[in-house]
């Protein structure tokens, strides 16, 4: 069973504020990692693809990097906006080479943001 | 069309009901996934469909039965359920990509209740 943790659980910040969560994963047989942005009752939509140690990734005012070689990637939220309020999940895949290139998905735990106006 | 849809969006069965969801994209992605989410948990995937063939289950009971009857469509077939089956149960699709990792796509979700 594979361990994908994500810190920390829930987090309040105040608009104008930056923040960063973490997601750790096993360091060994790295393949890529997702980054999901999940807002209440509206589908999970991806924001990364990492793929490569030392990745850094910006869309807008989010950006994620990635450690592969210690098993973590942060990502970063500058000057957070109510609407960045969602859950963030990042997502450790698996490939499957053998079978046409499907990708066994193991989530991890998530991380709450609500930004307070 | 960058789109995953599911119907219903909620559904109330009883536990010797029979019914369906469904999923449908039409982006041409060859991969389809059903996944389960209970409250606070993350998502945890049930199966995996490629080239309309079922390439995993997740040790899923029986009374879950998924279908995958053309490249756009993937359905679950309920039967038989137990109440602690509840839980928002979401599709997603994705390239086929071998080497390439690509995101997946996901659908709003299909809310579940078994009384």
């Amino acid at each position: 069973i594979l361990n994908v943790e994500q810190s920390p659980q829930s987090l309040h910040v105040q608009e104008g504020d930056s923040t960063n969560f973490t997601c750790s994963f096993p360091s060994s047989n790295f393949y890529a990692l997702h980054w999901y942005r999940w807002e209440t009752a509206k589908s999970p939509e991806a924001l990364f693809v990492m793929t490569l140690n030392g990745d850094e990734k910006k869309k807008g005012r989010i950006s994620a990097t990635l450690n592969t070689k210690e098993g973590y990637s942060y990502l970063y939220i500058k000057g957070s906006q109510p609407e960045d309020s969602a859950t963030y999940l990042c997502a450790f895949i698996t490939p499957t080479l053998g079978s046409g290139g499907y990708q066994k998905v193991t989530f991890g735990t998530g991380t709450k943001l609500q930004v307070i106006p | 069309d960058t789109e995953v849809t599911q119907t219903p969006k909620h559904l109330v069965m009883g536990m010797t009901n029979k019914k369906s969801l469904k999923c449908e994209q039409h982006m041409g992605h060859r991969a389809m996934y059903w996944y389960k989410q209970k409250a606070k948990k993350p998502p945890e995937l049930m199966f995996v469909y490629s080239y309309e063939k079922l390439s995993i289950n997740e040790s899923v009971p029986s009374r879950f039965s998924p279908e995958c009857p053309n490249s756009s469509l993937l359905n679950l077939h309920l039967h038989a359920l137990q109440p602690e089956d509840s839980a928002l149960y979401l599709c997603a699709s994705s390239l086929l990509s071998g080497l390439t990792p690509t995101g997946q796509y996901f659908g709003p979700g299909t809310r579940l209740t078994v009384t």
